[in-house]
């Protein structure tokens, strides 16, 4: 069981808007801790998606975007591409018994 | 260019100790605000934090793990090893090695290893 929940797949048509959500509580999201998104091809390591929020790293094309609110945050990728077609884990600090850095337990995008 | 590369046995007998390195480049440890992280990915199965150690050698542990982890600089400077005491056949995974970023309100894993699957059995 993971301390951050994601759905466990979302689909979309290519050129379609879909959404990721990440729910939390008040010792990780909601404690002003930040969310953090990350892509996972099949068979590859994960890459960092979205840091800090909303922010996106060198290469990470504007079609990926994140946002916050409260105990929750989302992903929303614009424009689906067949390259989308990815695992996404959100990310965030807890305060928690666990501690640490919390992952949800990812979310399993299917480009129709 | 930063990158990061995993080594260690690909099997492991349970109750055994597993010892994997953490070799990086493009940066240093030594270097205020780095740290290095290991994460683990059992097949099929979400992503979970295991420990970190920063550029001032304090150490992080995953509650649930703690007693079972320890996390150093390796004798040569751009390396960091992970031990696992005890080892399972649940712990079998795909371990990565990554470089934190942080901030005032958390912390983020910029840069992944490539990982190394570690299987458990007799």
């Amino acid at each position: 069981q993971s301390v951050l929940t994601q759905p466990p797949s979302v689909s979309g048509a290519p050129g379609q808007r879909v959404t990721i959500s990440c729910t939390g509580s008040s010792s990780n999201i909601g404690a002003g801790y930040d969310v953090h998104w990350y892509q996972q091809l099949p068979g590859t390591a994960p890459k960092l998606l979205i840091y800090g929020n909303n922010n996106r790293p060198s290469g990470v094309p504007d079609r990926f975007s994140g946002s916050k609110s409260g105990t929750s945050a989302s992903l929303a990728i614009t424009g689906l591409q067949a390259e989308d077609e990815a695992d996404y884990y959100c990310q965030s600090y807890d305060t928690s018994l666990s501690g640490g850095a919390v992952f949800g337990g990812g979310t399993q995008l299917t480009v129709l | 260019q930063v990158t990061l590369r995993e080594s260690g046995p690909a099997l492991v007998k349970p109750t055994q100790t597993l010892t994997l390195t953490c070799t990086f480049s493009g940066f240093s440890l030594s270097t205020s605000g780095m740290c290095v992280s290991w994460i683990r990915q059992p097949p099929g199965k979400a992503l979970e934090w295991l420990a970190h150690i920063d550029w001032d050698d304090d150490k992080y542990y995953n509650t649930f793990l703690k007693t079972r982890l320890t996390i150093s600089k390796g004798t040569s400077k751009n390396q960091v090893v992970l031990t696992m005491t005890n080892m399972d056949p649940v712990d079998t995974a795909t371990y990565y090695c990554a470089r934190i970023c942080a901030s005032a309100v958390g912390l983020w894993f910029g840069l992944w290893g490539q990982g190394t699957l570690v299987t458990v059995s007799s």
